[in-house]
């Protein structure tokens, strides 16, 4: 099974950039990565996914390594609505459809 | 407005008694699924539908069961909850897997006492 590999927690101040990690080495080919965050008592939401090019959206830009085995979740202006955890996941390998979460990276953001 | 919903949004329970999550969407997915989310485990899931009639194991299914027999509808089963089934619930539904956006609903937290 595809697995993902996220710090638990980072720190930015408001109006700063955030990178975001995420280590997935044993992706597979047409595994797409998909980047979801939780605000406190909800569900998660969708931020970004991409396959192999760098992608951006309203939210955020999402920057994938070259060999795939690692891409990051840029924040381009944190805000204090932006404290969330944020979860990096995959699809399954063996294709059966299934999706795994990461352990999630939980951002704090200040003031 | 294109929602997943989820109900009951709270629910407090006792071994044993059989219950019923509910899970529907309004956006025509043929994509559902099920998960937990517990303290310091993340996400994990239990069971997903690629449409109806059609659904499979995920990472958690022990003591669950689930149905699709309408396209709008995926609700999750416990016939004989125990305890450690106390967890916060979440449905999901998408167009697909690999390239899509996932909704998720609000959540359903349930205590099984």
């Amino acid at each position: 099974d595809a697995k993902t590999t996220q710090p638990n927690s980072m720190e930015s101040n408001e109006e700063e950039p955030v990178h975001l990690p995420c280590n997935h080495s044993t992706i597979s080919g047409t595994d797409y990565i998909h980047w979801y965050r939780q605000l406190p008592s909800q569900g998660p939401e969708y931020v970004i996914h991409g396959l192999t090019s760098n992608v951006n959206n309203r939210m955020a830009s999402l920057a994938i390594a070259e060999d795939r085995k690692s891409s990051t979740l840029i924040l381009h202006r944190a805000t204090l609505r932006d404290a969330a955890v944020y979860y990096c996941i995959l699809r399954d390998v063996n294709n059966t459809d299934k999706l795994i979460f990461g352990t999630g990276t939980r951002l704090q953001v200040f003031p | 407005e294109a929602q997943v919903t989820q109900n009951p949004r709270y629910l407090i329970t006792v071994t044993g008694k059989k219950l019923t999550v509910t899970c529907s969407q309004n956006m025509n997915h043929e994509y559902m699924s099920w998960y937990r989310q517990d303290p310091g485990l993340g996400l994990r899931q239990i069971y997903y539908s690629m449409n109806v009639e059609v659904t499979d194991k995920g990472d958690v299914p022990e003591g669950y069961k689930v149905s699709r027999k309408e396209k709008r509808n995926f609700p999750l089963i416990l016939e004989s909850p125990s305890p450690n089934q106390t967890s916060l619930y979440f449905c999901a539904s998408s167009l697909g897997t690999s390239g899509y956006e996932q909704f998720f609903g609000p959540g359903t937290r349930l205590t099984v006492l």
